[in-house]
């Protein structure tokens, strides 16, 4: 049973690209997370998916991110216009039911870098 | 709001030490969840432990062993005789029920050297 699988690991931007980060949670897993990972920082919550649905997006920057978990196919962290304090580790968690307190499974994340 | 403290940043120990990782959390809900998680170097983040507020006892795994207090408000995890393989950065999480945003702490570097 594959696990939480991100890619790319490594994604280099420059200034104004946008960055499309992709993720395919665990099998059965319905319920995705994405988290972001500052350097010497814990993880913050960004945004909360089920299929063709955002359940909430708290954690989001008003601007430039979006988000998405389509009926087929992974779920997609969307980063337009990048600027350099994006760069950071964007990771990826399922579960496979939700309501807090669930246990999180993560996938390696996404290393995002922008020159 | 929820928040979760993890002063140590860092630790430094030779194999076989004995080593604590402290947790201290706050929450106003009188039900919630903590979790310790481990980041290898390889980034993955693994799952090591859940606890429910209502169940105050102290859990043991193998070389692992975490000491729930309430009163203190802290969940603290201990590796017994380290092993460098235990080397990674260790995370402490803290969520309540229906809430989509697990909390963490800034995380504990560990070092454990031969």
């Amino acid at each position: 049973n594959a696990g939480v699988m991100q890619n790319p690991r490594h994604l280099v931007r420059r200034r104004g690209q946008e960055a499309r980060l992709r993720c395919s949670p665990m099998k059965g897993h319905s319920h995705v997370y994405w988290y972001r990972q500052l350097p010497e920082e814990g993880l913050k919550f960004m945004v909360y998916l089920q299929k063709e649905n955002i359940i909430d997006e708290s954690g989001m920057p008003k601007e430039r991110f979006s988000a998405e978990f389509p009926k087929e196919g992974p779920s997609i962290l969307r980063i337009q216009q990048v600027v350099r304090g994006d760069s950071a580790a964007y990771f990826c968690a399922s579960s496979p039911r939700t309501g807090g307190g669930e246990k999180l499974f993560f996938g390696s994340g996404t290393q995002l870098s922008v020159l | 709001a929820q928040k979760v403290t993890q002063a140590q940043t860092e630790i430094s120990v030779v194999e076989k030490e004995d080593v604590t990782l402290d947790c201290v959390y706050e929450t106003r809900d009188t039900t919630y969840y903590l979790f310790w998680y481990k980041q290898p170097p390889s980034g993955e983040l693994v799952f090591l432990i859940r606890r429910n507020s209502f169940d105050e006892q102290n859990e043991i795994s193998g070389r692992y062993s975490w000491n729930f207090q309430k009163s203190t408000s802290s969940f603290n995890f201990t590796i017994t005789a380290s092993q460098v393989v235990d080397s990674a950065v260790y995370f402490c999480a803290l969520n309540v029920p229906n809430n989509n945003d697990m909390r963490f702490g800034a995380g504990t570097r560990l070092t454990v050297k031969p």
